[in-house]
């Protein structure tokens, strides 16, 4: 059971848009900044977002983060082939004293 | 460029220890608090410990307090984990991963060594 809940799948055709949802609490979403990451099959975790809406270098433009209150969004604009993968959110929590995660989203492009 | 590269993982049986280290390169490595970070199999992703830049502060994951120890040796660019009175819940993939502070699991992460907690 993750702290963070996400939906455990999404999914769009190529071009679309789409949005994972990443739901939390007072003491983790709503007080502290939220980190994305992309995990490709059989890879390590990449960093997408960093700072709730912050693209590291490298990263598309097509990637967007946002948050409102205690949950926070992905969005991916202009859906590849290549985005196919599972998500992750991750935030501090104060009340646990530790990052938390999500559950992951597995992103499937039709 | 960053490179995390963990080794130590393999099979051990419940109540057994293991040792993780992480080998660190492409970056200052006494500038970055450390984190370790698993992924059972099939599951997301949980984390497990971090240190601070000079070793002065641990944070650890309830579950494995008292029986997980995270270390790092900046003479040497390493990061450890000793693992003790495995259970069979610990098995996971276990990634290294660098952390601009306490409160970031990761920027940059290894490609993961395996654990197996099995009688």
């Amino acid at each position: 059971q993750s702290v963070l809940t996400q939906p455990p799948s999404a999914s769009g055709t190529p071009g679309q848009r789409v949005t994972i949802s990443c739901s939390g609490s007072s003491s983790n979403i709503g007080s502290n900044t939220v980190i994305w990451y992309q995990q490709l099959p059989g890879t390590a975790p990449k960093l997408l977002i960093y700072g709730t809406n912050q693209r590291p270098s490298g990263v598309p433009d097509r990637f967007s983060g946002s948050r409102s209150g205690t949950s926070a969004s992905l969005a991916i604009s202009g859906l590849q082939s290549e985005d196919e993968a599972d998500y992750y959110c991750a935030a501090w929590d104060d009340s646990l004293n530790g990052p938390v995660f999500g559950g992951g989203t597995k992103l499937t492009v039709l | 460029e960053v490179r995390l590269v963990e080794s130590g993982g393999g099979l051990v049986q419940p109540g057994g220890s293991l040792r993780l280290s992480c080998a660190a390169s492409g970056f200052t490595f006494t500038t970055y608090y450390m984190n370790w970070v698993r992924q059972a199999p099939g599951k997301g992703l949980e984390w497990v410990a971090n240190i601070k830049q000079d070793g002065s502060e641990e944070y650890y994951l309830d579950s494995v307090k008292g029986r997980f120890t995270i270390s790092r040796d900046n003479t040497q660019d390493s990061l450890f984990l000793q693992m003790n009175s495995l259970r069979a819940e610990d098995t996971a993939v276990y990634y290294c991963a660098r952390g601009e502070d306490y409160d970031d699991p990761g920027d940059y992460w290894g490609q993961g060594t395996l654990v197996t907690v099995s009688s």
